[in-house]
């Protein structure tokens, strides 16, 4: 069972337009919830993160909406550029004195047409 | 931003040989990561080390895989001996502290055992 989830697979949109990826989680425990965004052949860098005391974290163009009651958050892009295509993942953690090991979904593709 | 460097970008071994990954963190950051991402098919936590320790792992962390990071040089990942499902792309990450979250991920190696 996939404890994290995204959608869709694979997202176009025109360049201006706003981008809205979804991810879901089964773990209740989960308190912290990063968004990487990943470019061919580069590991994924930290794009924005949220964590549960909050519903919503603004940066830029980048937003994420955070709904604790239903385990859904999403991350809009505003204004897309071409140069914003990439695959985006959304993770999540538990703060603990391990270390905080990540969870992530399969990922996004966007794809940002000029 | 801070760089995680890893050496191979790629290796190809046999079935049944030693393979080393090796990863270079960002300088002062003490928790370690690895991570294994197979084809199509979303980021998976391996293990995490600290302070010379392992300090939590996933099922996927085999008893053919060791990690260690002698004398503070590279942190690496050891699989002995290497099985074809090894096949797949192994990222490190590193972050300052627990309490810090934000893990930085090096550009992956992509191992292909024949």
């Amino acid at each position: 069972q996939q404890q994290v989830r995204q959608s869709p697979q694979s997202l176009t949109v025109w360049e201006g337009e706003t981008a809205i990826l979804n991810c879901s989680y089964e773990d209740s425990t989960f308190n912290y919830f990063p968004w990487y965004q990943q470019f061919p052949g580069e590991g994924p860098a930290l794009l924005i993160s949220i964590r549960s005391v909050s519903d919503k974290k603004e940066d830029g163009r980048f937003t994420i909406f955070f709904n604790k009651r239903e385990k859904k958050l999403s991350l809009h892009i505003t204004d897309s550029q071409p140069g914003d295509s990439a695959t985006y993942f959304c993770a999540a953690s538990v703060r603990n004195n391990a270390g905080a090991k990540l969870t992530f979904g399969g990922g996004t593709r966007l794809t940002v047409r000029p | 931003g801070p760089k995680v460097l890893q050496i191979p970008s790629h290796q190809i071994i046999d079935m049944g040989q030693m393979v080393t990954l090796n990863c270079d963190p960002v300088s002062n950051h003490l928790y370690f990561y690895w991570y294994k991402q197979i084809l199509g098919q979303q980021m998976e936590f391996l293990v995490n080390f600290y302070n010379g320790k392992v300090m939590e792992k996933s099922k996927l962390f085999k008893d053919q895989f060791s990690v260690e990071r002698p004398d503070g040089s590279y942190f690496t990942l050891k699989i002995q001996p290497t099985a074809l499902e090894d096949s797949a792309v192994y990222f490190c990450a590193s972050s300052l502290d627990w309490g810090e979250d934000t893990q930085y991920f090096g550009p992956g190696t992509r191992l292909l055992v024949l």
